[in-house]
């Protein structure tokens, strides 16, 4: 079993919709929690960074951890074709070597 | 500002052929990585480095090797390559500290081997 669990997908949505993109883990060290973003054929690109326990959020995203669960959430409100995009949750332990373990990611598609 | 360079962006290779792959960041990160990327599978990382002339395996390492001669550049190199590499490498950077966090990546090598 991997330390940080996240479903491929697809995730198939409508334009509007509320989603949810989810990875669960088993590292409790881990304690800075990131979603990449990675459009077809990019390199992934920083979307949201949170440190320990909480909500943070920025504009139509919101990241949530919950340490006791080891559980991690991104919601994207009034979803856009343009979220189309593979998200990947990353992870690093707290005074370690600060390399990150990724999930596998999850392919959303928001269509018209 | 260029960020992460990546060369080549593509390159079909023979099986037993050898190539490098250039990484090159001008944000004067002192940690780079080497991921390859495969349908279903993720990021994994292949090789790393937390300083010039420093390097270390990471997830998958066999078949490959890295050098980090200048503080910029870190190299991805196959000596004899096989159809399991293909694959989409991407090349990362980060910083110390805080910023050790955050990886910047750049657009990725597709590489193909018959």
């Amino acid at each position: 079993q991997k330390e940080v669990e996240q479903d491929p997908g697809p995730l198939s949505v409508p334009e509007g919709a509320i989603v949810s993109l989810n990875c669960t883990y088993s590292n409790s060290a881990f304690q800075y929690f990131m979603w990449y973003r990675q459009y077809s054929r990019k390199g992934p690109e920083l979307l949201m960074y949170t440190y320990s326990s909480g909500n943070k959020e920025d504009g139509r995203f919101t990241a949530q951890v919950d340490k006791s669960s080891k559980y991690i959430s991104l919601f994207i409100r009034d979803s856009q074709p343009s979220d189309s995009a593979t998200y990947l949750c990353a992870m690093i332990e707290s005074g370690g070597s600060y390399i990150p373990t990724f999930g596998r990611g999850t392919s959303l598609i928001v269509h018209p | 500002n260029a960020g992460v360079t990546q060369t080549p962006k593509f390159r079909v290779l023979k099986t037993g052929q050898s190539m490098t792959l250039l990484c090159a960041q001008d944000m004067n990160h002192e940690y780079m990585y080497w991921y390859r990327q495969d349908p279903g599978m993720g990021l994994r990382l292949i090789h790393y480095s937390v300083g010039e002339g420093t390097t270390a395996k990471g997830e998958v390492p066999d078949g490959y090797n890295v050098s980090r001669l200048k503080k910029q550049n870190f190299l991805l190199g196959l000596e004899s390559a096989a159809p399991s590499q293909t694959s989409v490498y991407f090349c990362a950077s980060s910083g110390v500290g805080s910023g050790a966090n955050v990886l910047t990546f750049g657009a990725g090598s597709r590489l193909t081997v018959l």
